[in-house]
């Protein structure tokens, strides 16, 4: 069972567009939303990550939006380069800890010039 | 200060052997997760860690696989008999103590890669 799902699965934009993926999450019980940059044969970095006590966080070019109600969460990139060109995941996870951490399946993001 | 450490970075191993993953947490950390990505694929938790004691190992497959965390000495993620299926990216992660409302993150490893042959 996915319990959290992630589109589009991939998605390729021109130089300074703004490319928007989107999670939506079942469990009501996950209080901790981030995003995880991946490039090839790296691991994942964090990005930004988001709490539900807000609707919408921002730092430098990406921002998240969060709509507990729908139980969406999603990622926008301002003025995106062609260094933005990785995989993205969102992931959730609930309890006393933030280390279980629950993956979007990604979306692979082209950013061409 | 380093980054979260693992190796190899690339495995092969023939069907029917026994896989070690490696995985050194930064410096002052001492809880350790590990998760595999399939290809194409999101990142699934396996186990959490911590020095000597395994917290939560509900993602771990019931048979093959086993994690310890010694008091000295990276983790080890152990394989045996691996079989086709095995092959993925294992990447290992390592925080310091995360508690309710806190900031601090899980940093993750680059991986590593196991092919079964």
């Amino acid at each position: 069972q996915q319990q959290v799902k992630q589109s589009p699965q991939s998605l390729i934009v021109q130089k300074g567009g703004i490319p928007i993926i989107n999670c939506a999450y079942e469990n009501t019980a996950f209080d901790y939303f981030p995003w995880y940059q991946q490039f090839p044969g790296k691991g994942p970095a964090l990005l930004i990550a988001i709490r539900p006590d807000v609707s919408e966080k921002k730092e430098g070019r990406f921002t998240i939006s969060f709509n507990k109600s729908a139980k969406q969460f999603s990622l926008h990139i301002m003025d995106s380069q062609p260094g933005d060109s990785a995989t993205y995941f969102c992931a959730a996870s609930s309890g006393a800890g933030s280390y279980q951490l629950t993956f979007g399946k990604g979306t692979k993001l082209s950013v061409i010039p | 200060n380093a980054g979260v450490m693992q190796n190899p970075r690339h495995l092969v191993r023939r069907r029917g052997q026994e896989a070690r993953l490696r995985c050194s947490p930064m410096k002052g950390h001492s809880h350790v997760y590990w998760y595999r990505q399939l290809p194409e694929e999101g990142l699934k938790f396996m186990v959490y860690l911590q020095k000597e004691n395994i917290i939560d190992e509900s993602g771990m497959p019931k048979e093959r696989f086993s994690a310890e965390f010694p008091k000295e000495g990276p983790s080890i993620l152990r394989i045996q008999q691996v079989v086709r299926g095995d092959s993925a990216a294992y990447f290992c992660a390592s925080s310091p103590d995360l508690r309710r409302g806190s900031n601090t993150e899980a940093f993750f490893g680059q991986g590593t890669r196991l092919t079964v042959v």
